[in-house]
């Protein structure tokens, strides 16, 4: 079964306001951890990645929790814009260089 | 530097024929990962090759689908006689040695009539 998921299919934010993604994953020995941001008819494009000796990674307006403890992941935008609007999946390295992807989130920026 | 390039972008084939997509890393990674997928849905692993070799193709059908990536060339994700149920996205990802982060491609989108 999937190793990745993510509690919500969809997020309908405000723009301006922060977003926050969730992901739970049920490897306790992945070591890696990826967001992805994937637009309308295009390939998946990296975000931000955290490995497993960090709990918090920033970067411009994202910030990455990783919580080890329940196996929870969270994306973090900041003052989310139009542009943000896009199929958000976190990803885990589950064996040897290979990534294992959630379902996805759907967020959807209102003006 | 050139991202990960695939083609053709959309490919549309008739039940029975040929489906060949193709894949070229980004300059320097010598890694390259093949993907599927279904609408409203996540990305599925098929498949995961270095040059010359199949490292993993635990998701890979185990009939009428198969890769390569040659020593030379691009890497090719091949279906042969494709059914309706092989309509999807079919990305390409490629990364350097040593490094977890994957690039990914625009994808082929691949239609079956």
């Amino acid at each position: 079964g999937e190793s990745v998921g993510l509690h919500l299919p969809t997020l309908s934010v405000q723009e301006g306001d922060n977003s926050i993604i969730n992901c739970a994953y049920s490897n306790s020995a992945s070591d890696y951890f990826i967001w992805y941001k994937q637009e309308s008819g295009k390939g998946p494009q990296f975000i931000i990645d955290i490995r497993s000796n960090m709990d918090k990674r920033q970067g411009q307006r994202v910030t990455v929790l990783l919580n080890k403890t329940v196996k929870h992941l969270s994306l973090q935008i900041a003052a989310t814009q139009p542009g943000d609007s896009a199929v958000y999946f976190c990803a885990e390295n589950t064996n040897d260089y290979k990534l294992s992807f959630g379902a996805g989130t759907t967020v959807t920026v209102r003006a | 530097n050139a991202g990960v390039m695939q083609n053709p972008r959309h490919l549309v084939r008739r039940r029975g024929q040929e489906a060949r997509l193709r894949c070229s890393p980004m300059k320097g990674h010598s890694h390259v990962y093949w993907y599927r997928q279904l609408p409203e849905e996540g990305l599925k692993f098929m498949v995961y090759l270095q040059k010359e070799n199949i490292i993993d193709e635990s998701g890979m059908p185990k009939e009428r689908f198969s890769a390569e990536f040659p020593k030379e060339g691009p890497s090719i994700l091949r279906i042969q006689q494709v059914v309706r149920g092989d309509s999807a996205a079919y990305f390409c990802a490629s990364r350097t040695e040593n490094y977890y982060e994957q690039y990914f491609g625009p994808g082929t989108r691949l239609t079956v009539t």
